[in-house]
């Protein structure tokens, strides 16, 4: 089976960084995601990592530990609209060879504050 | 066109109705999913599709029929839902991942059902 776990909420203020932590533990791993999730909107792709180390995006960046079973979501500049749902979702390797299938964490609502 | 669409955007059905929920993408993408998604929950995938074919079912009851016409459209027919199957239903698709691609899952706005 496949565990994923993320804080459920964190609240920060406008202009500042915060880091949204997600830990997993799964077979097969073949990729992480971060999508951003607005209240009754669909998610969308913020970052993916498959390899150890940082990748950066604008404001965004994602950082991936495979042998720690750890990723973290950093958000700098925070703004107002950066308020969402931040979902962590890992992708398995399935036995054919294709890697189709992901798996959703819980998601961790984040509150920007002006 | 890196759109996924999707209709109806809100539907209200009884439990003994049959209705089908839409999608639709012209990304030349091979792969499309099924998701159900509760409030306050991640989403959950219900089906996968690979070219055409169900390459995937996560154990979904019967009252859910997916099907896959061809490479643009997908489709999920309910019939004889329960009140629990109220969700938001999330399309999705992406390239056909091989291990390392990252192609990432593009999302359609979803169907509100409710079942009464």
């Amino acid at each position: 089976g496949q565990n994923i776990d993320q804080p459920t909420e964190m609240t920060a203020t406008e202009g500042a960084i915060v880091q949204i932590n997600c830990t997993y533990q799964t077979s097969g791993f073949n990729g992480l995601f971060w999508y951003q999730q607005h209240a009754g909107e669909a998610p969308t792709f913020l970052s993916y990592n498959v390899l150890d180390g940082l990748e950066e995006k604008g404001r965004f960046s994602s950082f991936l530990s495979r042998s720690k079973g750890y990723s973290y979501l950093l958000l700098k500049e925070l703004q107002m609209k950066d308020s969402a749902s931040y979902l962590c979702a890992v992708r398995i390797l399935l036995s054919s060879g294709s890697a189709r299938q992901l798996t959703f964490g819980s998601g961790t609502q984040l509150t920007v504050l002006p | 066109d890196t759109e996924v669409t999707q209709t109806p955007k809100h539907l209200v059905m009884g439990m003994t109705n049959k209705k089908s929920l839409k999608c639709e993408q012209h990304m030349g993408h091979r792969a499309m999913y099924w998701y159900k998604q509760k409030a306050k929950k991640p989403p959950e995938l219900m089906f996968v599709y690979s070219y055409e074919k169900l390459s995937i079912n996560e154990s979904v009851p019967s009252r859910f029929s997916p099907e896959c016409p061809n490479s643009s459209l997908l489709n999920l027919h309910l019939h004889a839902l329960q009140p629990e199957d109220s969700a938001l239903y999330l399309c999705a698709s992406s390239q056909e991942p091989l291990a390392g691609d990252p192609y990432e899952q593009y999302f359609g706005p979803g169907t509100r059902l409710t079942v009464t």
